[in-house]
Formats: C-alpha cells, sequence, structure tokens
C-alpha cells in the first residue's frame, strides 16, 4: 500500500515563499504528482516527478528524491489566488497501474 | 478541449432510488477512473477501465457499479445507498502509457443519499 504525508496547513504572506513538504512509502514507486484544488472545485494538474531532481513550471517547482521517499513543491511569488489545497499523489506500483494514491493534502492560506 | 464533463453537479436521492452519474471526455484518453472525496479528505480511487475494461476495483461495495459503454464515456450505476455514501464523486481520465501522463479530473458531481 501507499503511505503518504503531508503538513495539514500552511500560511503565508502575498509575495512570499512556501514550501510544501510531502513524504512516502510505498510498494511500489512510477511517478509522483502535486495537484491544486480550491474548495468545491476538481483537482487540476501541477506536477509530475519520476526521476530524482527539481522540475520547474514558472512560479512552481517540484522536487523529488527517490531514495528519501521525499517530495516538496515550492510555491514562488504568492498570489491570493494560491489560496488552496495542495495534494501530493504518487502512482504506484506499476507504470501502467494508472492508480493514483493522494496524501490528506495541505491546505494554504495567502494573507495580503 | 481538456475537459472532462460531469452531471449532473448536484443529486440528492433516498436510500432505495436508483441513479446513475456519467462522464464524458474527448481527449482520447483510454484510462479512466472514479474517485470518492469525502470532506477535507483526499480523493479515493474506487475504479480505473483502461481501453473500456475495468482494470482496478478498490473493493467498492457492489451498490456502486461502473460501467464503461465506449472510449469516451464512463457511468457510475447507484443503487441502495448509504447515508455515509454522500460525497463528491470524482471522475478523471489520462492517456493510458506510461510517462508524465496526468489525470484530467471534471467537476465532480455532489452526491446527498437521504
Amino acid at each position: 500500500g501507499q503511505n503518504i504525508d503531508q503538513p495539514t496547513e500552511m500560511t503565508a504572506t502575498e509575495g512570499a515563499i512556501v514550501q510544501i513538504n510531502c513524504t512516502y512509502q510505498t510498494s511500489g514507486f512510477n511517478g509522483l504528482f502535486w495537484y491544486q484544488q480550491h474548495a468545491g472545485e476538481a483537482p487540476t494538474f501541477l506536477s509530475y516527478n519520476v526521476l530524482d531532481g527539481l522540475e520547474e513550471k514558472g512560479r512552481f517547482s517540484s522536487f523529488l528524491s527517490r531514495s528519501k521517499g521525499y517530495s516538496y513543491l515550492l510555491l514562488k511569488e504568492l498570489q491570493m489566488k494560491d489560496s488552496a489545497s495542495y495534494l501530493c499523489a504518487v502512482r504506484g506500483p506499476r507504470a501502467r497501474d494508472y492508480k493514483l494514491s493522494f496524501g490528506a493534502g495541505t491546505t494554504v492560506t495567502v494573507r495580503a | 478541449d481538456t475537459e472532462v464533463t460531469q452531471t449532473p453537479k448536484h443529486l440528492v436521492m433516498g436510500m432505495t432510488n436508483k441513479k446513475s452519474l456519467k462522464c464524458e471526455q474527448h481527449m482520447g484518453h483510454r484510462a479512466m477512473y472514479w474517485y470518492k472525496q469525502k470532506a477535507k479528505k483526499p480523493p479515493e480511487l474506487m475504479f480505473v477501465y483502461s481501453y473500456e475494461k475495468l482494470s482496478i476495483n478498490e473493493s467498492v461495495p457492489s451498490r456502486f457499479s461502473p460501467e464503461c459503454p465506449n472510449s469516451s464515456l464512463l457511468n457510475l450505476h447507484l443503487h441502495a445507498l448509504q447515508p455515509e455514501d454522500s460525497a463528491l464523486y470524482l471522475c478523471a481520465s489520462s492517456q493510458a502509457r506510461q510517462g508524465a501522463n496526468e489525470a484530467f479530473f471534471g467537476q465532480g458531481t455532489r452526491l446527498t443519499v437521504v
């Protein structure tokens, strides 16, 4: 099975940087995804990591260390619209399993 | 078109009713999913269809019955549900191959069982 941990809540100021950590223990690993979900809306894809290292996409970056079972999502130049829940999800155990297991989500609140 | 469309958006049903949730995508994705999400909880996988065949059933009770009539449509038939089945039901789709094939989610159907 999958065990995925991330902090419950984080608060930051507009324009600041926030880092959301995710640790996982899995019976198989074939990629880690980050999704953003605003209240009452569908999750939307932010990033994907399958190899170690940093993936950068505009204001959002995601890092993966497979040996440590660790990832983080970095949100830079925070905007009020970034207030949302951020979900870490692991795919596995097989690459074609299409099974995404989600962490409980981190609620980020951006304050003016 | 990167949309996954779910209908209805809201549904209230009694415990003896039979209803169906519908999901449609036109992205050519051959993997489709049903997730259940309770308030302030993450989505939980229920079913996965790959090339219109059921590939994963996460030990879901038989009162939930999925159906994939073609590569664009996914249904979830509901019968004799319990109040604890009230939740947001999310449909998603992705390409059915290895790689960075993220899942695209629909807006969900908010189901209330009374």
